[in-house]
């Protein structure tokens, strides 16, 4: 596979549940990115890892919990989540966050329902 | 505080130009980036200014002016598949690290 690919597509769960979100990027690149976006607001950034080690979480609410193990697999795990938390959750992926490099890939993101 | 303004909206031309405007307000700027989105699509990078001036790649510019807090997008030659929204964002550097902020983004229709 190439590009950056994120499972599963879409996802119905419960306030209760726990569930996880996938990406994997095949482009070589050193930084992950989380990103929501809701039905008019804003493009929001959740987390940036650059190297594995995490650069920014942008006030992000404790029941989403990012997971980076390599360069190439970000995960986010999903526990307890809202109803106002059911939105596109997009992964994205470029060489660093450094060094002005900044081009980002996209996967086609995961659409999350909470019920 | 930190804030991004841009248009809500607009039309154009195929064929003209059409220049999207972005201010922004923050305390550590760090640079600024400019996204393509097509409905029911994922973002596409277009574009990343971090020092005043003009930065071109074919028929997109985009503009950065760090003391006025402003930017522009510049797309030349509109085609029809140019309509899209257009996405403005600021790379803020605070003490605790980095934060990127997004406007809500300017939808562009390209009429014939």
């Amino acid at each position: 596979e190439t590009g950056v690919t994120q499972t599963p597509r879409h996802l119905v769960m419960g306030m209760t549940n726990k569930k996880s979100l996938k990406c994997e990027q095949h482009l070589g690149h050193n930084a992950m990115y989380w990103y929501k976006q809701s039905a008019k607001k804003p493009l929001e950034l959740m987390f940036v890892y650059n190297f594995k080690e995490q650069t920014e979480n942008n006030s992000v609410p404790s029941r989403f919990s990012p997971e980076c193990p390599n360069s190439s697999h970000l995960f986010l795990h999903l526990h307890t989540l809202q109803p106002e938390d059911s939105a596109l959750y997009l992964c994205a992926s470029s060489q660093d966050v450094r060094g002005g490099n900044y081009e980002q890939y996209f996967g086609p993101g995961t659409r999350l329902t909470v019920t | 505080g930190q804030n991004i303004d841009q248009p809500t909206e607009m039309t154009a031309t195929e064929g003209a130009i059409v220049q999207i405007n972005c201010t922004y307000q923050t305390s550590g700027f760090n640079g600024l980036f400019w996204y393509q989105q097509h409905a029911g699509e994922a973002p596409t990078f277009l574009s990343y200014n971090v020092l005043d001036g003009l930065e071109e790649k074919g028929r997109f510019s985009s503009f950065l002016s760090r003391s006025k807090g402003y930017s522009y997008l510049l797309l030349k030659e509109l085609q029809m598949k140019d309509s899209a929204s257009y996405l403005c964002a600021v790379r803020d550097l605070y003490t605790g690290g980095f934060k990127t902020i997004f406007g809500a983004g300017t939808r562009l229709f390209v009429k014939a």
